[in-house]
């Protein structure tokens, strides 16, 4: 049992490029979500999914698309990486009911936009 | 939207003493609320949770929390510090209904030897 998984550790971008974080989880967690960590900021929603092609809009969704195919993997994507995006990245899932379970986390993504 | 306020980014206290930290939160429906710890360079872990029973909340390595609704608070406690409570500490809120959480800014403890 791995719990939640994030790949890569480590990420250095250019302005512009585009890539994609990797989440996968294998506790059959319903709800999964993406978090970004940032001094001084704690950490802030960006997307969230409550289960397979249903995602929605956290409290800072802009740069960032997702996707859920599958119960397991919610991938995040950068389409054009800018240098406001430089932050540490978190992925973490729950059960999906009810909504005060614990929230297990991911090691995260430090991610570098230059 | 909900926010949670956490009072002091840093705290120092000497190793044996009490441990406070505090957070408040926005809001005129009791939301459920959250501790996580997070130790260097590792993700976030649950500490404890309040969801409307009991309104003191034991959680890990000793820790526990308060719910005043009459001063919207959510304090944790720890009655004698050890060095390994060094980490940043994270008050955190979601709504009854619907999926957003939100975070506090965070308290780094220093534990003073």
């Amino acid at each position: 049992n791995a719990g939640v998984t994030q790949t890569p550790k480590f990420q250095v971008l250019k302005t512009g490029q585009s890539m994609t974080l990797q989440c996968a989880q294998d506790m059959n967690h319903e709800y999964m979500s993406w978090y970004r960590q940032d001094p001084g900021m704690g950490l802030r929603l960006i997307h969230y999914s409550v289960g397979a092609g249903i995602t929605d809009q956290g409290e800072v969704p802009n740069g960032y698309n997702v996707s859920r195919s599958t119960t397991e993997d919610f991938p995040l994507r950068l389409l054009s990486a800018a240098p406001s995006q430089t932050s540490v990245y978190f992925c973490a899932s729950r059960e999906g009911q009810p909504i005060y379970n614990e929230q297990f986390f991911g090691p995260g993504t430090r991610l570098t936009v230059l | 939207a909900q926010s949670v306020t956490q009072l002091g980014s840093h705290v120092s206290v000497s190793e044996g003493a009490l441990v406070l930290l505090r957070c408040n939160y926005s809001s005129s429906v009791p939301p459920y609320l959250f501790w996580y710890v997070q130790y260097p360079n590792q993700g976030l872990q649950l500490l404890l949770k309040y969801t409307s029973a009991a309104t003191l909340v034991k959680g890990i390595n000793g820790f526990e929390a308060e719910f005043k609704k009459s001063e919207t608070s959510f304090h944790l406690t720890k009655p004698s510090a050890h060095m390994s409570d060094a980490a940043e500490y994270f008050c955190a809120v979601s709504e009854v209904t619907g999926n957003q959480f939100y975070f506090g800014t965070g308290t780094s403890l220093t534990v003073i030897p």
